[in-house]
């Protein structure tokens, strides 16, 4: 079953101690992408990755780092995290084709409180 | 600024028809998305429109005219489940980013 997983779903943690949120896709996307939303808002992205080793910041990377040593990997990492990041994250992963058959496909959601 | 515009809510009757408009600047997107969205679960991918027109898929229909910014999506046949926001994302031709609008929440009334 093609899909975006994510651990872990939900994560209670306090102000300054370092996190990892993993995501993993295992339909060999080339593109991939780390959101957050909030209410109200909509999502914004964080970071995104073209390709392995190929990361840039999005519209909100300040607080955040990734990495993308693999094809199917793109962990979130949070090195102090604040109150501020509390949020709900979406990772997500497309084909990056830009074609007709273009699909992007979300993980299940990660929901951070930060004390 | 990048605005992406959609109506905040809308409410409409299960068996009817809704059409649920977005608009943003034209300037370096080629293509757009539509998702839904349930509270508190992950957006789903309804449609991607990459040329100009209409596109059907079963009750849900998407169309895309790029050199007006402007995008809609159609919902037939409403049924209760249909409640959920729904997402547009037009996707930036440069580095395939794709930029949200804050969603339409739409009720569905029976």
């Amino acid at each position: 079953e093609a899909q975006v997983t994510q651990n872990p779903r939900y994560l209670i943690t306090v102000t300054g101690k370092k996190l990892t949120v993993t995501c993993s896709q295992n339909m060999n996307h080339e593109y991939m992408s780390w959101y957050r939303q909030d209410p109200g808002l909509g999502l914004r992205q964080i970071y995104y990755s073209m390709n392995v080793e190929v990361t840039d910041k999005g519209d909100v990377p300040e607080g955040y780092k990734v990495s993308r040593k693999e094809k199917r990997n793109f962990p979130l990492i949070l090195e102090s995290p604040s109150p501020n990041q509390t949020s709900l994250y979406f990772c997500a992963s497309s084909t990056g084709t830009g074609g007709r058959e273009e699909t992007q496909y979300f993980g299940p959601g990660t929901r951070l409180l930060v004390l | 600024g990048q605005n992406i515009d959609q109506p905040t809510e809308m409410t409409a009757t299960e068996g009817a028809i809704v059409q649920i408009n977005c608009t943003y600047q034209t300037s370096g997107f080629n293509g757009l998305f539509w998702y839904q969205q349930h509270a508190g679960e992950a957006p789903t991918f309804l449609s991607y429109n990459v040329l100009d027109g209409l596109e059907e898929k079963g009750r849900f229909s998407s169309f895309l005219s790029r050199s007006k910014g402007y995008s809609y999506l159609l919902l037939k046949e409403l049924q209760m489940k249909d409640s959920a926001s729904y997402l547009c994302a037009p996707r930036r031709h440069s580095n395939y980013q794709l930029i949200w609008g804050a969603g339409t929440k739409l009720i569905i009334k029976p």
